[in-house]
């Protein structure tokens, strides 16, 4: 089973609808991100929660909110989606306390089209 | 100029060869140096952690620089299951810093 899962994993949508994504991690990691990945551009850090309720903005928070209720979820939240929120989607969770060091583990992401 | 700066290929090398991936990065406060490995439309991995005194996992070799905020990435007797994306990782206590990668495949 994996230990870090995201759904859905392929996603159309329009113009100005709300959507959501999930993440499910079983690893009892207390640290999860959310990142979007573009063609050369790679990896950018959109949110990250330490611990249950704890949210901070990444690098490009902008148009997207997020929720952590409990430890092993954090859902990402597109509020009214435009085109260029057209990318690869992945959650990742690490625990530097239990790791050897700060390495993150990722979810095998969510493609998001908006039309 | 980005945090983590990595040349994005590819590089196309026979299978056999040895390959050098090197990245820059800017914040010296950094703290945590990894290499992760990327296939195609699929989540990133973790390869291995890169310490100042070299660390060395089967064929793959990983150096960091501190004084010149420099890691590399040595792949002996590539296997053509190495093609992938490789992304030079640098990192504080609190959030990683991902580079763009650089592509690697490796033919026959």
């Amino acid at each position: 089973d994996a230990d870090v899962t995201q759904t859905p994993r392929n996603r159309i949508t329009k113009t100005g609808k709300r959507i959501m994504l999930e993440c499910s991690q079983t690893k009892g990691h207390d640290r999860m991100y959310w990142y979007r990945q573009d063609p050369g551009l790679g990896l950018r850090l959109i949110y990250y929660s330490f611990d249950v309720k704890d949210i901070n903005k990444g690098e490009i928070s902008d148009g997207y909110s997020v929720s952590r209720q409990a430890q092993a979820k954090f859902s990402l939240s597109l509020e009214s989606a435009i085109p260029n929120q057209t990318a690869l989607y992945f959650c990742a969770t690490s625990d530097p306390d239990r790791g050897k060091d700060n390495e993150q583990f990722f979810g095998p992401g969510t493609r998001l089209t908006v039309l | 100029r980005k945090e983590v700066e990595q040349d994005p290929g590819p590089f196309n090398v026979p299978e056999g060869a040895t390959v050098a991936f090197n990245c820059t990065y800017s914040n010296s406060a950094s703290q945590s140096f990894f290499w992760y490995r990327q296939d195609c439309r699929k989540e990133p991995k973790l390869l291995m952690s890169v310490y100042s005194s070299g660390n060395e996992d089967g064929r793959f070799t990983a150096q960091l620089n501190r004084a010149s905020q420099y890691i590399s990435l040595l792949i002996r007797d590539s296997k053509l299951s190495d093609s992938a994306t490789y992304l030079c990782v640098s990192g504080t206590a609190s959030k990683l810093t991902f580079g763009t990668g650089t592509r690697l495949q490796v033919t026959l």
